[in-house]
């Protein structure tokens, strides 16, 4: 079966310190893989989405990146990280062309100081 | 792009009681899901449902894609069920996936 991880689960970061979150995806290749961020109370936004290694579209320009460097591996990074960076990040995956449901990770809570 | 709008924003209720939670979206989809986020953060898939009817114990979901609504019933609620129900919708992309819009949500409190 599928599994998808996501680390670390909760982070405190300086404002203007560098940010790289990590997800894989197991028992599964070339996947959907996508990133959202939750402020807190409210919905779910999509920052990041890729179907294949290198490839990334990006939904709302900010001051984060993306990046795949591998099938089953999505980064989240960011150079300088701000105050309203701050929320849980939580990264999803679908398996192409199989099915057209989404499965999340356990999410990593970030807060900027 | 695809609006998705969820109602109630709040519900309280007594446990044993049966809810209705709506998702309305501006635009003919033929991709949604609903979730449930537990208080620790995780979503949980309660169902994906572009069309149609589903029931998984005391969960059914519906979806009329004619009329752009899902509705998600809760029968004989329990205070496990507390939490925020979301309601995605999936938009196709030139890259042949789907992009997903999430409702605001409906924040569920099932009193003991």
């Amino acid at each position: 079966s599928q599994t998808i991880h996501q680390w670390p689960a909760t982070l405190v970061q300086p404002v203007g310190s560098p940010l790289s979150l990590e997800c894989t995806v197991e028992g599964t290749s070339n996947p959907n893989l996508y990133w959202y961020r939750q402020a807190a109370g409210r919905g779910l936004q999509l920052l990041f989405y890729s179907v294949g290694i290198g490839q990334i579209s990006s939904e709302v320009p900010q001051n984060l990146s993306a990046s795949r460097p591998q099938d089953r591996q999505f980064i989240l990074s960011s150079k300088k990280l701000l105050l309203s960076d701050s929320g849980f990040y939580l990264c999803a995956w679908r398996l192409s062309g199989r099915s057209d449901e989404q499965y999340f990770g356990p999410g990593t809570r970030l807060t900027v100081t | 792009g695809i609006q998705v709008e969820q109602s109630p924003p709040d519900l309280i209720l007594q446990e044993g009681a049966n809810s209705t939670l709506r998702c309305n979206f501006s635009d003919s989809v033929n991709n949604l899901q609903w979730f449930h986020q537990n208080p620790w953060g995780q979503l949980i898939n309660l169902f994906y449902i572009p069309s149609g009817t589903k029931q998984n114990g005391r969960l059914s979901a519906t979806t009329v894609a004619t009329e752009r609504y899902s509705l998600l019933y809760i029968s004989s609620s329990q205070t496990t069920d507390s939490g925020v129900y979301f309601c995605a919708v999936g938009e196709g992309t030139t890259s042949g996936t789907y992009k997903y819009i999430f409702g605001t949500g409906t924040r569920l409190k099932v009193l003991a």
